[in-house]
């Protein structure tokens, strides 16, 4: 059973840095998969951030891209999000996930990021 | 490509018939849709995948259909645990993008 796990602060500042990991289990990141984050608000409904493959090859939602960084921790089996210059409108739920094909096949449960002072 | 979901809502009662529509702006090549369900505080489910397949494990009273960048997700009778927001996603081009969503509700 694949599942993926968010984690990191609930609570950033305004022109502060996001972090986020996603723990992988049963499934290792080395697989043939590209692995994928999401954020979803109710400005912007589902938003594609952007994705990586084991590589370290990635691909970034050219209206984040100077600001976002995702990396690979093979020995951990986990991937990473940094957004840095965060404001108001980085306040999302955020997502990782798992592409099969392309497809979002297994999803983690979600962490709330605030942007706030 | 834009995704374009109707309605944006949809009243109806357990035992009724869901059919909700999702527009493409192009064309999706190899018929890479899929739908989602999400209810609240969870994550989206994988439902549908290449517009008729059906996941693991998904009940048969939901199916999905194509009809050129016309798609729609069809629950054949509904049971109160799908009142959801359902939403489609294409992922054949990049980057992938979803739809906005229609919130099934009890009518």
């Amino acid at each position: 059973q694949v599942q993926l796990q968010e984690s990191g602060p609930g609570l950033v500042k305004p022109s502060g840095t996001l972090s986020l990991t996603c723990a992988v289990s049963g499934a290792s990141i080395t697989d043939n998969n590209w692995w994928l984050w999401v954020r979803q608000s109710p400005e912007k409904g589902l938003e594609w951030i952007g994705e990586i493959y084991h590589s370290g090859s990635t691909n970034y939602n050219p209206s984040l891209k100077s600001r976002l960084t995702m990396l690979l921790d093979k020995s951990k089996n986990e991937f990473s999000l940094r957004l840095t210059s965060v404001t108001a409108a980085d306040t999302a739920m955020y997502y990782c996930a798992r592409l099969t094909g392309g497809l979002p096949d297994y999803w983690g449960q979600g962490t709330l990021v605030t942007v706030s002072s | 490509i834009v995704l374009t979901q109707s309605p944006g809502t949809l009243s109806l009662s357990p035992g009724e018939r869901a059919t909700l529509s999702c527009r493409a702006s192009h064309s999706l090549s190899d018929s890479y849709l899929a739908w989602y369900q999400q209810k609240p505080g969870q994550a989206p489910r994988l439902l549908i995948f290449g517009a008729s397949n059906r996941a693991t494990g998904i009940p048969d009273r939901f199916s999905g259909s194509e009809s050129g960048t016309d798609f729609t997700l069809t629950i054949s009778r509904l049971e109160p645990e799908d009142f959801a927001v359902y939403y489609c996603q294409q992922y054949g081009h990049s980057p992938l993008t979803f739809g906005g969503g229609t919130k099934l509700e009890i009518k």
